[in-house]
């Protein structure tokens, strides 16, 4: 059972599409992060909802744009992305925002930008 | 300089080998420090925590030297499956900074 899912695993679009990634958490957590995982590049922090407000914007182009209804709930919603948008999108939950506290992942979602 | 460094690799190491990894953070008032393990295609997992005493579990140990500023990891009787890429993650200003991760390939 994992605590963080996310759909769908894997999705090819359009550059002209508009797709939206989903992930919910089953741990209570208060914290909730979206990641950008390219080969062999770092992890790259898009955005954080922290108590479902927005606390970090890592200057992401305007054609991601996140969505957390709650605290449970974040979504990812794309449009006219760009074939450089073809990475592995990992949402991550954490009890809170800040120092000491490890995150867990969801399996991510592959997506190719055609 | 990146804030969070580590070797690439691979690391090609026979089954039953001790090998180390190390990692470098930048940003001296950083305090949280863990090691991930992310398999080929999958999720980073949480593999220890890095405390100040430095900590082991099982066949792992992780230290941190805040004097020159890196986190090690440590592996003994390594496994087939152990292969996996390891994720140093420090923290700066209440964000978790990851490196770009150290293939490790261990062979039989």
């Amino acid at each position: 059972e994992t605590g963080v899912t996310q759909t769908p695993r894997h999705l090819v679009m359009g550059m002209t599409n508009k797709k939206s990634l989903k992930c919910e958490q089953h741990l209570g957590h208060n914290a909730m992060y979206w990641y950008k995982q390219s080969a062999k590049k770092p992890l790259e922090l898009m955005f954080v909802y922290n108590f479902k407000e927005q606390t970090e914007n890592n200057s992401v182009p305007s054609r991601f744009s996140p969505e957390c209804p709650n605290s449970s709930h974040l979504f990812l919603h794309l449009h006219t992305l760009q074939p450089e948008d073809s990475a592995l999108y990992l949402c991550a939950s954490s009890p809170t925002r800040g120092r000491y506290t490890e995150a867990f992942f969801g399996q991510g979602t592959r997506l190719t930008v055609v | 300089r990146k804030e969070v460094e580590q070797d690439p690799g691979p690391f090609n190491v026979p089954e039953g080998a001790t090998v180390a990894f190390n990692c470098t953070y930048s940003n001296s008032a950083s305090q949280s420090f863990f090691w991930y393990r992310q398999d080929c295609r999958k999720e980073p997992k949480l593999l220890m925590s890095v405390y100040s005493s430095g900590n082991e579990d099982g066949r792992f140990t992780a230290q941190l030297n805040r004097a020159s500023q890196y986190i090690s990891l440590l592996i003994r009787d390594s496994k087939l499956s152990d292969s996996a890429t390891y994720l140093c993650v420090g923290d700066s200003n209440y964000q978790l900074i990851w490196g770009a991760g150290t293939k490790l390939i261990i062979k039989p």
